[in-house]
């Protein structure tokens, strides 16, 4: 398995509601990561988790909630969120968080706040 | 800080013209770099990546880049492009950043390719 797997693909949520995106990377990579995307930028670093542990964070609002269950998965829990948090978030896993081989990238969860 | 440039936000070109899409990144110490692509849909994925060594790194689709340090520069290339390469570029830059590394991005450039 060589894929990075998040679900929902497509998420509509309101200003009120509490959500979690989930990632899923079965190749024993020990670090991995959210970023968000919105159109026609780079992707923005948001959190990385090495070894199961936060090791960086990118002064994300608390709306924002991480959490690494596992070496595998990862969530990003969403509450109180606002219409410009509207992007694509994407997930990603490297070999671990000192030496990078590159990383592999989910397809993305695009995410509507109305 | 770190920062990789992308100058070119935009090119247009015709099916066999050749491509040099330009990188310059800043960053005083040693540095991981790499070009990703997203074709229009899909998610990003891994063209190239420099490490060290024979600085002309060859990638997946004919597509290789030159790490040039005196310049600060990883330039990415390929001799004859096709319509499926439409797409967007993206360079990168993996940094030191305390306890852990992180990878920045540039800006981006948007290839078209005109059949």
């Amino acid at each position: 398995d060589t894929e990075v797997t998040q679900t929902p693909k497509h998420l509509v949520m309101g200003m009120t509601n509490k959500k979690s995106l989930k990632c899923e990377q079965h190749m024993g990579h020990r670090a991995m990561y959210w970023y968000k995307q919105k159109a026609k930028k780079p992707p923005e670093l948001m959190f990385v988790y090495s070894y199961e542990k936060l090791s960086i964070n990118e002064s994300v609002p608390s709306r924002f909630s991480p959490e690494c269950p596992n070496s595998s998965l990862l969530n990003l829990h969403l509450h109180a969120l606002q219409p410009e948090d509207s992007a694509l978030y994407l997930c990603a896993s490297s070999q671990d968080s000192d030496h990078h081989y590159g990383y592999t990238f989910g397809s993305g969860t695009r995410l509507t706040v109305v | 800080a770190q920062s990789v440039s992308q100058h070119n936000h935009h090119v247009i070109l015709s099916e066999a013209a050749s491509l040099e899409l330009g990188c310059n990144y800043s960053y005083g110490g040693t540095v991981n770099l790499f070009w990703y692509v997203q074709y229009p849909g899909q998610h990003l994925q891994l063209l190239l990546k420099y490490f060290s060594g024979d600085p002309l790194v060859k990638g997946i689709k004919g597509f290789e880049a030159e790490f040039i340090k005196s310049k600060f520069s990883f330039n990415l290339r390929k001799p004859s492009v096709q319509w499926s390469d439409t797409a967007e570029y993206f360079c990168a830059v993996n940094v030191l950043y305390s306890s852990a590394s992180k990878i920045i991005f540039g800006s981006g450039t948007r290839l078209s390719i005109r059949p």
